[in-house]
C-alpha cells in the first residue's frame, strides 16, 4: 500500500523553464512533508520541507505547495538548471505512527541544456 | 559530504551468507536510521536507533538485526541472505529522536549484491 505516490517516474524539462514534481498521499495523519534530492552514487540530501499548517514554503529556486484537501503536494523549481538533474523523493511524516517517514518511489528529473 | 560514513561501499556475497554493514553518524547526531532501496522501490525504512536504544521499527525482516554502540556507530546485520536482499542500504542520522521533523543526513550507501 503506497501511502506516498509519485506518479511520474521521470520528467524532462528545458534549462530555464519550470520543473513541477508532484506527490500525492493517502494518509490524513501526515503532518509534515519533505523533499529530498538524490544524485547517482550518493545518498539523498534534504531539499525543502513544509508543515501541514502551511500551504507554501519557498527556499530560493525551490517552492513546495501543499493542498491538504486534495492530499497533494508539488515541488516547483524555477528556473531549472542542468545541475538539478537528479531523483527527487517526496516523504511524509506520520504523526500517528511514531513519526516514521514514508517515502515515495521518486521522480527522475532531467534538465536539458 | 553529509558527514555520515558507511562501509563497505560495495559487497558481493552468496546466498545463505551473513554480512555486516557499518555506519558512523554525523558528529553529534544521536539517531541512526537504516533504509533499504531495491530496484523499482522507494526508500524502505528498516529501523531507527536513538542513543543506543531501538526507537522505531519498519519493514525489517527477522533475518536482519541492528544495533547502535556506545560510540553511536551502528551496524546492520543481514543473515541467511537471499537473492532478493540485493539492494542499496542507506544509513542516515539526525540530531533528534523524532527524526522525521528534521532533515536526515544520509550516507552514500552500501550496495549489496547477493549471487
Amino acid at each position: 500500500d503506497q501511502q506516498v505516490k509519485q506518479n511520474s517516474p521521470s520528467l524532462s524539462v528545458q534549462e530555464g523553464r519550470i520543473s513541477i514534481l508532484n506527490c500525492d498521499y493517502t494518509n490524513s495523519m501526515f503532518d509534515y512533508f519533505l523533499w529530498y534530492k538524490k544524485y547517482p552514487a550518493e545518498g539523498p540530501t534534504f531539499l525543502i520541507s513544509i508543515s501541514s499548517i502551511k500551504d507554501k514554503n519557498e527556499d530560493g529556486r525551490f517552492t513546495v505547495f501543499l493542498n491538504k484537501s486534495a492530499k497533494h503536494l508539488s515541488l516547483h523549481i524555477v528556473p531549472s538548471q542542468p545541475g538539478d538533474s537528479a531523483v527527487y523523493f517526496c516523504a511524509a511524516n506520520n504523526a500517528g505512527n511514531n513519526r516514521k517517514l514514508i517515502w515515495g518511489l521518486g521522480t527522475s528529473l532531467a534538465v536539458n541544456p | 559530504d553529509s558527514g555520515v560514513t558507511q562501509t563497505p561501499k560495495h559487497l558481493i556475497t552468496a546466498t545463505g551468507q551473513r554480512v555486516t554493514l557499518r555506519c558512523s553518524p554525523r558528529s553529534g547526531d544521536l539517531s541512526v536510521y537504516w533504509y533499504q532501496q531495491s530496484l523499482d522501490q522507494g526508500l524502505q525504512f528498516l529501523i531507527q536507533y536513538y542513543n543506543g536504544e531501538e526507537r522505531a521499527k519498519g519493514n525489517i525482516l527477522e533475518r536482519f538485526s541492528a544495533q547502535q554502540f556506545p560510540d553511536l556507530h551502528s551496524e546492520l546485520n543481514l543473515s541467511s541472505l537471499e537473492l532478493g536482499d540485493s539492494a542499496l542500504y542507506f544509513c542516515a542520522s539526525s540530531v533528534a529522536w523524532t527524526g522525521g521533523l528534521g532533515e536526515l543526513f544520509f550516507g552514500e550507501g552500501s550496495r549489496l549484491t547477493v549471487l
